[in-house]
């Protein structure tokens, strides 16, 4: 069965270091999404890619953030320098071109210490 | 602003018993509703989804029902069992706007007990 892939699925970090997080949606879904989940609450969106274009990034805190999908298939998110309140859980989703369906990967949990 | 309203935050059910967790949007331009199961340190899992065209959609032991003038959408789980205990997340979008992000709940943590 297809399924959505992140690397790594956890990482620690202190606060003002870089870190980077990849996504591999599923194959043939044009559509890929990056989403921050705080403990406790929902996924929010941060930024969405369609093929290789950001479509929406009006939530990506751009000064410290940024997110590539040079080829149109597989994703990279960025932070630097790291905050405490970034600790998180990063999923990556994709979708079909067209359809909200949208299929999570396991997901990257930031600690910032 | 709160798009999407889910209640209750926290649900205990009896093993056999129906689980119902409620949810409340103010978009009318949404269009797509799923719903997404989430266990402790994995990613949201689609479960089930409805589209506005019908009222009510079943698979297997889960039901989506679907209010389009109250602007309300509902997850009944039947027959609940302790393997069902997860955090589930409703959510929505506007399909019509081609693909668009979703927008979560804030989540209803399940616990079925024996």
């Amino acid at each position: 069965e297809a399924e959505v892939a992140q690397s790594p699925r956890y990482k620690i970090t202190e606060k003002s270091q870089a870190v980077a997080f990849w996504c591999d949606p599923i194959s043939g879904h044009a559509t890929l999404y990056w989403y921050r989940q705080i403990l406790g609450q929902g996924p929010e969106l941060l930024v969405q890619f369609q093929d290789e274009s950001v479509v929406d990034d009006s939530q990506l805190p751009k000064d410290r953030f940024s997110a590539e999908r040079l080829k149109g298939v597989d994703s990279t998110l960025k932070i630097q320098p790291a905050e405490l309140g970034d600790s998180a859980m990063y999923l990556c989703a994709s979708s079909l071109r067209g359809l909200n369906e949208q299929f999570f990967g396991p997901g990257t949990r930031l600690t910032v210490l | 602003q709160q798009q999407v309203k889910q209640s209750p935050q926290s649900l205990i059910v009896q093993k056999g018993g129906i689980s119902i967790i409620n949810c409340a949007y103010e978009n009318t331009a949404f269009d797509y509703f799923p719903w997404y199961q989430q266990f402790p340190g994995k990613g949201p899992a689609l479960l089930i989804a409805i589209r506005p065209d019908v009222s009510e959609k079943k698979e297997g032991r889960f039901t989506i029902s679907f209010n389009k003038s109250a602007k309300q959408f509902s997850l009944h789980i039947m027959d609940s069992q302790p393997g069902d205990s997860a955090t589930y997340f409703c959510a929505a979008s506007s399909e019509n706007s081609g693909n668009t992000p979703l927008v979560f709940g804030k989540g209803t943590r399940l616990s079925v007990i024996a």
